[in-house]
């Protein structure tokens, strides 16, 4: 059975101070790891999509890393508008346009 | 612009009553999921359709049912077998290898 972890569950920083999150995953093959933005009371927005083992994608303040077992959302000088929820979502080789399976997100909030 | 209408946004549900659940899109998508969204819970699979006419059972199917005569549009109907529907309902779609975009959700309370 396909899993996500991701830790930690919430994050505070201040405006300004870098951080990391973490998503652990267990999949029999990796077709692809997702990252989404979501906001209260809204529906996850798209942030970037890793396939291999050594990618990294950057848009804005954000930059994410894979590994094997592994993705990192890197977060850099961050403002307050970058409070949200980051969900990560993995999708099984061979698995077809069956679904995503979900972890539990990462509640971050930046204090100006 | 395109995209993925939910609606309504807030719906009420009375015991022993089935309530349908819209989703719309124009993005031309043959994909289309519904997920449900519960506090601490990550987003967890009810139905997928990969073709009109056709979709599939996700990990908690039990309560729901799904239509797919349109290619733009997937209604969720959640039945009165469902014994704990309050949740966040979200519909996503998606084109070939293309990631999943989502809509803006729809919150289900139990009066």
């Amino acid at each position: 059975e396909d899993q996500v972890t991701q830790s930690p569950e919430a994050l505070r920083l201040q405006e300004g101070e870098s951080s990391s999150l973490n998503c652990s995953y267990t999949v029999s093959g990796l077709r692809g790891l997702f990252w989404y933005r979501q906001d209260p009371g809204k529906g996850p927005e798209f942030l970037f999509t890793l396939y291999s083992a050594g990618e990294e994608k950057e848009k804005e303040r954000l930059k994410a890393t894979l590994t094997k077992k592994e993705s990192f959302l890197h977060i850099t000088a961050p403002k307050p508008e970058d409070s949200a929820t980051y969900l990560c979502a993995v999708e099984r080789e061979g698995g077809g346009a069956d679904g995503l399976t979900f972890g539990k997100g990462t509640h971050l909030i930046i204090q100006p | 612009d395109g995209g993925i209408t939910q609606s309504p946004k807030y719906l009420f549900r009375k015991e022993g009553q089935n309530v349908t659940l819209s989703c719309e899109q124009n993005l031309n998508h043959d994909a289309m999921y519904w997920y449900r969204q519960d506090p601490g819970q990550g987003l967890r699979l009810i139905y997928y359709s990969q073709i009109v006419n056709d979709f599939q059972k996700g990990d908690i199917a039990e309560g729901y049912s799904v239509s797919r005569e349109k290619k733009e549009s997937f209604p969720l109907t959640v039945t009165s077998a469902q014994k704990n529907p309050t949740a966040f309902y979200l519909c996503a779609s998606s084109k070939g290898a293309q990631p999943q975009h989502f809509g803006d959700g729809t919150r289900l309370s139990i009066l």
